[in-house]
């Protein structure tokens, strides 16, 4: 069974820097990996989907790579703001069974 | 209006009581999934549907049950619900395509409290 994890848990920075969040997984045969925001009590919003051929997607301040064969994605946020206060959850789709597995996500406080 | 929607939001309900959680959604998506999440669980797959014929279990379906009544509704019931239900449950969907883009896309959830 894929295992999908993310350290850590919980990461506070002062606005204005720039941040790595990790997400690993035990099993490569994947079709993609989406990283989605959660804010509390809310529903999951994507931020990007990575294709399992591609190596990175970019959306504004935001990038995400793909190391496949290490079973490792990385979302990196330029600049943050308070606005970016959230968890961040990434989930796996992969091939055997056609399923998106989750990790338990990154806590993040972005301190003015 | 959102892509995938959930109602109702909110609900308390009692031990024993019959709940329904329904969604539907306009992305004339095929496959439809429900979640539920706790804190420090992460989210976990209840059940899912391919199409209106094909219902399937995930992983934690013991004491649910769901009906696909279009391509666009899939409800979840707790036939008898207790405290241990209690939790955020989400409504999912994404495309069928095996090698393509298969983006998931959320509800807003559904807070269910039993008490």
């Amino acid at each position: 069974k894929q295992e999908v994890t993310q350290i850590p848990a919980a990461l506070s920075v002062p606005e204005g820097e720039n941040l790595v969040l990790n997400c690993s997984f035990t099993d490569s045969a994947i079709y993609n990996l989406q990283w989605f925001r959660q804010d509390p009590g809310k529903g999951l919003t994507s931020l990007l989907l990575i294709q399992s051929s591609q190596r990175e997607q970019t959306s504004g301040r935001l990038n995400a790579s793909l190391d496949k064969s290490s079973g490792r994605s990385t979302l990196y946020i330029a600049a943050s703001q308070p606005g970016d206060s959230a968890t961040y959850l990434c989930a796996v789709r992969v091939v055997v069974g056609n399923q998106f597995y989750f990790g338990t996500g990154t806590s993040l406080t972005v301190i003015p | 209006d959102a892509d995938v929607t959930q109602t109702p939001r909110n609900r308390i309900t009692k031990t024993g009581k019959r709940i329904m959680l329904e969604c539907s959604q306009t992305k004339g998506h095929d496959r439809m999934y429900w979640y539920r999440q706790d804190p420090g669980l992460g989210l976990r797959l209840i059940y899912y549907s391919f199409d209106v014929k094909d219902i399937n279990k995930g992983e934690i379906s013991d004491g649910y049950s769901v009906s696909r009544q279009a391509q666009a509704k899939f409800s979840l019931s707790l036939e008898s619900a207790i405290p241990n239900q209690t939790a955020l449950y989400f409504c999912a969907t994404s495309d069928l395509r095996g090698q393509g883009i298969g983006e998931l896309f959320f509800g807003e959830g559904s807070r269910l409290t039993v008490l």
